[in-house]
């Protein structure tokens, strides 16, 4: 497999802008989450998913985000209007769901709002 | 309110001994118990996990150690290689709140030759 695939890995835009960062997670698993790294926070959970239904979105920062998942192949984090405080590193992770069991990551993506 | 706390943001070691790296958690609810590591532009990748149920677990070089009453496990790395430098992450769940990751914020490591 070739694990779990995130695009674009760069990402540049203006303020203001739309922005939409997509995952396809790995074959036969079941849980999607979505991550943010930065400098002040770390690795903060967005959302997660369970067979393609959001299980806890609590933190999802603000209505300028949004995430779906229409199949069990693919999920997107569109963020609308961009601002320049949503630049970080996106990560997107797939798991089988259950406990005990651990994430596998994309390479992310890097975004930058200016 | 920050549940899992890595408290070295970075850690500097000679090739060859050993690195010892420490978390700390304040939810009594979590129950497994997981260390990343990530390079620079890439993601995290699962190095070790352990159950609440065991204080010790082990492979190959990496042994993670857990004290439930303390609220702390602790990764040893021995002996330490140059490909080691990394950003090392602790993670914990709890499984009533399914599989979620709680991280911690990392902790810096580089194996000097």
């Amino acid at each position: 497999d070739a694990g779990v695939i995130q695009s674009p890995r760069h990402e540049v835009t203006e303020m203001g802008q739309e922005v939409t960062l997509r995952c396809k997670p790995i074959s036969g698993h079941n849980s999607l989450f979505w991550y943010r790294q930065t400098m002040m926070r770390g690795l903060e959970l967005l959302i997660y998913f369970n067979n393609n239904v959001p299980i806890d979105d609590s933190g999802m920062p603000e209505d300028r985000f949004s995430a779906k998942m229409p199949n069990a192949s693919f999920s997107t984090l569109k963020i609308q209007p961009s601002e320049p405080r949503d630049s970080a590193v996106y990560f997107c992770a797939s798991s089988f769901e259950g406990p005990y069991t651990e994430a596998f990551f994309g390479q992310g993506t890097r975004l930058t709002v200016v | 309110d920050q549940q899992v706390k890595q408290n070295s943001p970075s850690l500097s070691v000679q090739e060859g001994r050993i690195s010892i790296l420490n978390c700390d958690y304040t939810n009594s609810m979590f129950d497994y118990f997981l260390w990343y590591k990530k390079y620079p532009a890439e993601g995290p990748t699962f190095l070790i996990s352990i159950s609440s149920i065991k204080d010790k677990n082990e492979d190959g070089r990496f042994t993670v150690f857990l004290n439930k009453s303390a609220k702390h496990l602790s990764l040893h790395i021995v002996p330490s290689q140059p490909g080691d430098s990394a950003v090392y992450f602790c993670a914990a769940s709890d499984k009533a709140a399914g599989n979620k990751l709680t991280f911690g914020g990392g902790t810096r490591v580089l194996v000097k030759p």
